[in-house]
């Protein structure tokens, strides 16, 4: 198995750019979640997703969308990249859904800079 | 406030040290707890779930008290390969996780 992939592993963006970080997991896990990692401050939940066609907003889902069309896989769509931005991103996927304790598994990860 | 708390360290030890982390968390109706660790410019990875009856990995011990929403890890007989970055990480009953910024451990010869 692979886990969590995450591609691209590095990104420079414009302001006002957009792109889509690909995250794709084969686990079979039915949660899937996307963070973000900055600076002094803990991984922030930005949407997540508890099944194939279910989506939710996360603690910072501003300038974010996301969709998931499969089990497999949870794309992150940044609409208009702004310079705060600027993060490492983390998909992650664990079994469980909602209150669940089961373990996430984290992607390597996505560092994205928008200039 | 931040909803979950932690020492930022630096925490400079030497091997064979004994190391405890902290953490505090603002909600009440958290409902499960984990700390998990993060090696330089690498994703977080579980370490140990924590229990309120505490639990033990081999060197180390996870503490839980409810009442104070206090939750500590320890380390003992410190490895090099210790060295990384501990996540407490707080799950409400929605499975809204949040995670600490982390606590920073360098283990040294």
């Amino acid at each position: 198995n692979a886990g969590v992939t995450q591609t691209p592993k590095f990104q420079v963006l414009k302001t006002g750019q957009s792109m889509t970080l690909q995250c794709a997991q084969d686990m079979n896990h039915e949660y899937m979640s996307w963070y973000r990692q900055d600076p002094g401050m803990g991984l922030r939940l930005i949407h997540y997703s508890v099944g194939a066609g279910i989506t939710d907003q996360g603690e910072v889902p501003n300038g974010y969308n996301v969709s998931r069309s499969t089990t497999e896989d949870f794309p992150l769509r940044l609409l208009s990249a702004a310079p705060s931005q600027t993060s490492v991103y983390f998909c992650a996927s664990s079994r469980g859904g909602r209150g669940d304790t089961d373990t996430q598994y984290f992607g390597p990860g996505t560092r994205l800079t928008v200039l | 406030r931040k909803e979950v708390e932690q020492d930022p360290g630096p925490f400079n030890v030497p091997e064979g040290a004994t190391v405890a982390f902290n953490c505090t968390y603002s909600n009440s109706a958290s409902q499960s707890f984990f700390w998990y660790r993060q090696d330089c410019r690498k994703e977080p990875k579980l370490l140990m779930s924590v229990y309120s009856s505490g639990n033990e990995d081999g060197r180390f011990t996870a503490q839980l008290n409810r009442a104070s929403q206090y939750i500590s890890l320890l380390i003992r007989d410190s490895k090099l390969s210790d060295s990384a970055t501990y996540l407490c990480v707080v799950n409400t009953w929605n499975n809204d996780m949040r995670f600490g910024a982390g606590t920073r451990l360098t283990v040294k010869p």
